[in-house]
C-alpha cells in the first residue's frame, strides 16, 4: 500500500493567517487530489495536482484561497490562505493507485481556525 | 452529474447484530468504479472495496460483504455479527468520468456497535 505523509497532523490558527499543509508521497504519482471535510461532513474535492501545470479546481474553491504546488511527482502542497472559522476542517490529500485501482488517502490535516 | 445518496445517517446496534449500510447512486456514465471507505473516529480513510461497473458479482470478505446491482444502482455493505471496532463512518464513494479518478461521496453513515 502507498504511504501518504501529511504535515501538519492538526493546528490551531487566527483567523486571517495563511497554513500550508505538505502531502509526501513514497511513489511517484501524476495525480494527487486535495479534500476537505468540513466537521460531521463528507469529503469535497478542493482540486486536482498534476505535476508540472497548473491545478484543476472544482466549483467553489478558487487558486487565490487555495494555492497549490506540485514541484514533483511525490509532493504536494496545499495552502489555505486568509483562515476564517469557516475553513476550520480536515484537509486530505489522495493519490490513485493504478495496479490496485485503489485510491489511497494521507491521514489528513485537521485545521482549527479561531 | 454523480451523486451518491446513503440514505441512513446513522445506525446503532448491539454487537453481533448484521447491520447493511445502504448506497444508491447516479452516473450517466457506462463505465464507473464504486467504493467503500470506513473512518474510524481516529479519522484515517480506509479502504475497504472497490468495484467496477462491469462486475456484478457480490464480494464476501470474512464479516464484510458487497451486494452491487446494477438493475437498482445500488451497492451494498452488510457487517456480520458487529463489532464495537466496526464503529466508524462509512462512507460510499462514486468515481466515473473516464480516468481523472475524481471522487463523489456519499454523506456518510455513522456506525455504532455498542458492547
Amino acid at each position: 500500500s502507498a504511504v501518504i505523509s501529511q504535515k501538519p497532523s492538526r493546528d490551531i490558527c487566527q483567523r486571517g493567517t495563511s497554513l500550508t499543509i505538505q502531502c509526501q508521497v513514497d511513489s511517484q504519482v501524476t495525480m494527487m487530489f486535495w479534500y476537505r471535510q468540513q466537521p460531521g461532513q463528507s469529503l469535497t474535492l478542493i482540486a486536482t495536482a498534476n505535476q508540472g501545470s497548473e491545478a484543476t479546481y472544482e466549483s467553489g474553491f478558487v487558486i487565490d484561497k487555495f494555492p497549490i504546488s506540485r514541484p514533483n511527482l511525490t509532493f504536494s502542497t496545499l495552502t489555505v490562505s486568509n483562515m476564517s472559522p469557516e475553513d476550520s476542517s480536515i484537509y486530505l490529500c489522495s493519490i490513485y493507485r493504478g495496479d490496485t485501482g485503489e485510491l489511497f488517502f494521507g491521514e489528513g490535516s485537521r485545521l482549527t481556525v479561531l | 452529474a454523480q451523486k451518491v445518496t446513503q440514505a441512513q445517517t446513522e445506525i446503532s446496534v448491539v454487537e453481533k447484530e448484521d447491520v447493511t449500510l445502504d448506497c444508491v447512486y447516479e452516473t450517466r456514465d457506462t463505465t464507473y468504479y464504486l467504493f467503500w471507505y470506513k473512518q474510524p473516529p481516529s479519522g484515517e480513510l480506509v479502504f475497504l472495496i472497490r468495484r467496477n461497473s462491469f462486475d456484478e458479482q457480490n464480494e464476501i470478505s470474512g464479516r464484510y460483504s458487497w451486494n452491487f446491482q446494477k438493475s437498482t444502482s445500488s451497492f451494498n455493505f452488510t457487517i456480520t455479527a458487529s463489532q464495537v471496532v466496526d464503529s466508524a463512518v462509512y462512507f460510499c464513494v462514486l468515481n466515473s468520468g473516464g480516468s481523472n479518478y475524481k471522487l463523489t461521496f456519499g454523506k456518510g453513515t455513522l456506525l455504532t456497535v455498542n458492547p
